[in-house]
């Protein structure tokens, strides 16, 4: 089993542009989340969704939206990055609501 | 409002004991969870308390009193590769989400 993996592991954008990081987990997980962590801080939830095809947003959803449209996979889109925007980016998944899964995380640099 | 209060950092030797303390702020909530996040590295499952009182599983173990608003992290027979940054969370009785604190940065010196 992968677990949870997450793609790209890097990336560079430029103000305004877009893209799209992918979650996958091989865990048959009900629940998926998407969280940002920036230097010193806790992770802070951006959206989640409870099951294939629901999303709910999180503490800091404004400037992200997400897609479960398979249940393995919940993508995270930046519709126009700003470098408010750059962190650190970790996908999670869980079967109850005790234990997180965590991915290895995406390091975003937005200039 | 919610939030979870952490030390910031604590040091302890290694062979010893550390506690890591966790108060918080909530109307209701299900049961408070650890993470282990070494640097660089992604947050790991620790250990989670539903219910008041004492869950050990082996060199940690993790304690919560609701009527304190209060729990802590012990860990034991510290070993170097227990540096790391832990975090306490709780989950929403209303919403499901899971509130993090901002995380204790441990320095273990030998």
């Amino acid at each position: 089993n992968a677990g949870v993996t997450q793609t790209p592991k890097f990336r560079v954008l430029k103000t305004g542009q877009s893209m799209t990081l992918l979650c996958a987990q091989d865990m048959n997980h009900e629940y998926m989340y998407w969280y940002r962590q920036d230097p010193g801080m806790g992770l802070r939830l951006i959206h989640y969704s409870v099951g294939e095809g629901t999303t709910a947003k999180g503490e800091v959803p404004d400037g992200y939206n997400v897609s479960r449209l398979k249940k393995q996979n919940f993508l995270l889109g930046l519709e126009s990055a700003a470098p408010s925007q750059t962190s650190v980016y970790f996908c999670a998944s869980s079967s109850n609501d005790n234990e997180q899964f965590f991915g290895p995380g995406t390091r975003l640099t937005v200039l | 409002g919610q939030s979870l209060e952490q030390p910031s950092e604590v040091t302890a030797v290694e062979g010893a004991i550390v506690q890591i303390n966790c108060t918080y702020q909530t109307s209701g909530f299900y049961g408070l969870s650890w993470y282990q996040q070494h640097d660089g590295g992604a947050p790991t499952f620790l250990s989670y308390n539903a219910l008041d009182g004492l869950e050990e599983t082996g060199r940690f173990s993790s304690f919560l009193s609701r009527s304190d608003s209060y729990g802590y992290l012990l860990l034991q027979e510290l070993q170097m590769k227990d540096s790391a940054s832990y975090f306490c969370a709780v989950r929403n009785r209303s919403n499901y989400q899971l509130i993090w604190g901002a995380g204790t940065k441990l320095i273990i010196k030998p």
